[in-house]
């Protein structure tokens, strides 16, 4: 049973670009959520989704960011017009549909770097 | 909004020695979790706890849970190099779904 995949797993991107991170959740995993580390930082919540519903984009700055996890395919964080502080780690997790199973399972991430 | 805060930020530590690690949230939790990360790694999960003045232990690790659900203690009997890595706790409010807040997590150092 493959675990969480993203990728891609480095990603350079030069200011102004568009960066898309993808996220494959765990089979049978219908939540999906996206987190962004900074260096020697937590975890800072950005957005949970389920299948073609955005739950929670609380965390999501308000300008550039979007996601979405379509009925089909994986979830994707697109960040738009990028700038240098948008390097990080991103990170998707995933989770059972079931109530109470709320453990999250992580993927590698993917960190950004913006030149 | 909800609030994890986790301390120490950091911890050095000789081999054999203990490490301890705490977590206070400023609302009740419903469960919390404890996750570690190694350098350059993805965070993994290590455990959930979800009674109040609940107990779990894990080999030389031992989880505890407040009895008002609001702190939480992760505490790691003589540390060996493998133990090395950031340790974050993970709140569940009282909401009907899964959002995690995170505290900032323990960077643990272990030296030989």
């Amino acid at each position: 049973n493959a675990g969480v995949m993203q990728n891609p797993r480095h990603l350079v991107r030069r200011r102004g670009q568009e960066a898309r991170l993808r996220c494959s959740p765990m089979k049978g995993h219908s939540h999906v959520y996206w987190y962004r580390q900074l260096p020697e930082e937590g975890l800072k919540f950005m957005v949970y989704l389920q299948k073609e519903n955005i739950i929670d984009e609380s965390g999501m700055p308000k300008e550039r960011f979007s996601a979405e996890f379509p009925k089909e395919g994986p979830s994707i964080l697109r960040i738009q017009q990028v700038v240098r502080g948008d390097s990080a780690a991103y990170f998707c997790a995933s989770s059972p549909l079931d109530r109470g199973q709320e453990t999250q399972y992580f993927g590698p991430g993917t960190r950004l770097l913006v030149l | 909004g909800q609030q994890v805060m986790q301390i120490p930020q950091y911890q050095h530590v000789q081999e054999g020695e203990d490490f301890t690690t705490y977590c206070n949230s400023s609302t009740t939790l419903s469960n919390i979790q404890w996750y570690k990360q190694r350098p350059g790694g993805h965070p993994v999960f290590l455990i959930q706890l979800v009674k109040s003045g609940e107990v779990k232990k894990q080999k030389r690790l031992t989880f505890q849970f407040g009895e008002a659900k609001k702190n939480s203690s992760l505490h790691i009997t003589a540390t060996q190099t493998t133990d090395v890595g950031t340790y974050f706790c993970a709140g569940k409010g009282g909401t009907s779904y899964g959002k995690l807040t995170f505290g900032q997590g323990t960077i643990l150092t272990v030296h030989p």
